[in-house]
């Protein structure tokens, strides 16, 4: 079974210019994750899909960041404009969330260079 | 709130030795994870303990967890030079779905052959 996969695996914009991160999660996996880890800073949670709903965007850094799952499957993260201090690496996870048991599989990640 | 301190944060042993890392948290939470991430890759689920249960194990790895101190203990017998990477504990529970996770600055180990 494919794990959770996230495209491109790196990517170098300039100050200004707009990025689009893919993440398709494990199939049958309804709830997604983002996460980002800024240099030298702890994983920080960004958001959490259940299918294609936001449940919880608390982590959204600012309005640059747009995140959306349509029709449920994989899910999109831009960020447009890009700053500097969104360089980083940006995992995505998923899960089946059972109440009790969140395990959560995490991708590859992305590494953001903002130059 | 920050979450999932570990301790130490890094740790340098030799093969055939256990490596003993900590991790501790402020608020209460459903479960807590162990992740491992090799240098320069994803991160890796290792094990998952719930808020109900004390210890758990899972082939040469032995999480601990004492809710009353608000900590967990990953335990590493045996290692290997293969093990060397960074561990994170995570922990939910907190938050408005519940389900984020919330990770610590991690404990790079290195074993040495």
């Amino acid at each position: 079974e494919a794990g959770v996969t996230q495209f491109p695996s790196h990517s170098v914009i300039e100050k200004g210019q707009t990025v689009t991160l893919r993440c398709d999660p494990i199939s049958g996996h309804d709830n997604l994750y983002w996460y980002r880890r800024v240099m030298g800073k702890e994983i920080k949670f960004l958001l959490h899909f259940v299918k294609e709903s936001k449940q919880d965007e608390s982590g959204m850094p600012n309005n640059r960041f747009l995140a959306e799952r349509t029709g449920g499957t994989y899910s999109t993260l831009k960020v447009q404009p890009a700053e500097l201090e969104d360089s980083g690496v940006y995992f995505c996870a998923s899960s089946l969330a059972l109440a009790d048991y969140n395990e959560q599989f995490f991708g590859p990640g992305t590494r953001l260079t903002v130059l | 709130s920050q979450q999932g301190e570990e301790d130490p944060q890094a740790l340098s042993i030799q093969e055939g030795e256990n490596a003993t890392m900590n991790c501790s948290y402020k608020t209460s939470i459903n479960n807590l994870q162990w992740y491992r991430q090799n240098s320069g890759r994803g991160l890796v689920h290792l094990i998952l303990i719930r808020s109900n249960e004390r210890e758990k194990h899972s082939g040469r790895l032995r999480v601990t967890l004492d809710t009353s101190k608000k900590s967990s203990s990953l335990l590493i017998t045996a290692s290997r030079a293969a093990d060397t990477a960074s561990y994170f504990c995570a922990t939910d529970g907190d938050g408005n779905s519940g389900y984020a996770l919330n990770f610590g600055k991690g404990t790079s180990l290195l074993v040495t052959p």
